[in-house]
């Protein structure tokens, strides 16, 4: 089945530090991918949606300049958090669209997820 | 009110049970309906998916939903220790329900 690597895990960084988080999709394209962030016990939110080659789209409430978004391939996003706070401390999940899925709407297979503390 | 309302127990049940779980949701635009299951520190992995009115059986698993009152679940027979997850409810993969925790107990 289709498989959305996502990396690192895990990670912890000082406060005032930026962190890189990558999300692959590797055997299938993936023109649009989403970023999803969960605290413990709560649901997924979705924060952005990543288009290749053009802007994200960014949730209502969620700042685009903390939270860089970077889809420069069809298989690659990155959710950059710049400045991390301990408040920034959470669980952070990509999941893509198969470009090629016949349900456009519905195949969208997540990463394992990373989980970030900010200290 | 909440665009989705999803209980999030825990559930408890013996092995081999039914777990029946539901969420309600309010906006009437919802085309796409979807149950996630979630194990610890993992991301979420789709198990079902459906786009209409009715029943969607998938071995063990079957997903309901009834777009008239705006209710969906999902039903899991024969349950197994495997099935202790977070199963989340989806809507339009823009709306989640906060999980709820199934533990299966041998």
């Amino acid at each position: 089945g289709a498989v959305v690597s996502q990396h690192p895990s895990w990670v912890i960084c000082k406060s005032g530090t930026s962190v890189k988080i990558e999300c692959r999709s590797l055997d299938f394209q993936a023109t649009t991918m989403f970023w999803y962030r969960q605290f413990p016990k709560q649901s997924l939110m979705l924060m952005a949606t990543s288009n290749e080659g053009s802007k994200a789209t960014y949730e209502q409430g969620v700042e685009k300049d903390k939270f860089l978004i970077n889809h420069a391939s069809l298989t690659l996003s990155t959710l950059t958090v710049t400045s991390a706070h301990p408040e920034d401390s959470s669980f952070y999940i990509c999941s893509a669209r198969d470009d090629g899925g016949w349900r456009m709407n519905t195949e969208a297979f997540f990463g394992q997820g990373t989980r970030l503390t900010v200290v | 009110q909440k665009e989705v309302e999803q209980d999030p127990g825990p559930l408890s049940v013996p092995e081999g049970a039914i777990v029946s779980l539901n969420c309600t949701y309010s906006n009437s635009a919802f085309q796409y309906f979807m149950w996630y299951r979630q194990y610890s520190r993992k991301g979420p992995e789709l198990l079902m998916y459906t786009y209409s009115s009715g029943n969607k059986e998938d071995g063990r698993f079957t997903a309901q939903v009834d777009k008239s009152s705006k209710y969906i679940s999902l039903f899991i027979r024969d349950s197994q220790p495997s099935d202790s997850a977070t199963y989340l409810c989806a809507f339009n993969r823009l709306a989640f329900g906060k999980g709820n925790q199934v533990v299966v107990i041998p």
